[in-house]
């Protein structure tokens, strides 16, 4: 399991942009999938998106298609997410996980989180 | 995607075994083993208790077992203890095109 720390809660006005980052405190990702998962206040988890560390490969929930941006940094062990055009129904704790790569298939599970970032968008 | 659906809530007194459903479709539980289960206590973050549908992955006790019959997915919790008092999500991989789906939530209470 890697460790993940995440960047600090964020308040922003409708929409502005934010971006939150996902530090592994191992060597790198490798051999593990980044995952961005949200949870609004009462609510279940909502899957984001993904990255592969090693390809920069993405893919997003058809949600969040268009607002949604995530990136990584291999040398910093940094992982990024940022959203664009917010909402108040974006106020979230956002979530890094990652997923286990490392035998021929992934397992599609998150096996470790970050801390989680609360977002508040609000006038 | 719809979310999968769950109980609101669930309970059951030190000792007993309680059991979550987790009802999907043909599309992602039905299509896939790739069902998780995820505990949730206040103010902290999903851990991961079960994945590939029964699989336990390292330091998670043994009472908790999870099981899949056509689209629903159960995960089950013997010897209740205290600590199990949490929240608990379902999730399911659901293809290329929207890959992950996660559950409504279960409460589940120890008497």
């Amino acid at each position: 399991q890697l460790v993940l720390v995440q960047s600090g809660a964020e308040i922003k006005i409708p929409g502005a942009s934010v971006q939150v980052s996902c530090t592994t405190s191992q060597n790198t990702f490798t051999g593990h999938y980044v995952h961005w998962v949200r949870q609004a206040p009462g609510r279940g988890p909502e899957w984001m998106g993904q990255i592969n560390p090693n390809t920069g490969g993405t893919a997003y929930a058809q949600k969040f298609r268009g607002r949604v941006t995530i990136s990584r940094d291999t040398s910093i062990r940094t992982a990024y997410m940022e959203l664009s055009i917010l909402r108040s129904d974006d106020t979230a704790v956002y979530y890094c996980a990652t997923e286990d790569c490392t035998s021929s298939t992934c397992q599609k599970s998150f096996d470790s989180w970050g801390q989680g970032t609360l977002v508040t968008v609000s006038t | 995607q719809s979310a999968l659906a769950q109980p609101p809530s669930a309970s059951g007194s030190p000792g007993q075994s309680l059991t979550i459903s987790c009802t999907g479709a043909s599309s992602d539980i039905g299509a896939y083993n790739f069902v998780s289960w995820y505990q949730q206590h206040p103010g902290k973050a999903p851990k991961l208790m079960i994945y590939e549908v029964t699989k336990r992955p390292s330091g998670v006790p043994d009472r908790f077992s999870g099981s899949k019959s056509g689209n629903t997915a159960s995960l089950t919790v013997s010897r209740l203890q205290a600590e199990d008092e949490a929240d608990y999500y379902c999730s399911s991989f659901a293809g290329t095109n929207n890959p992950y789906v996660f559950g409504t939530g279960t409460k589940v209470t120890v008497l």
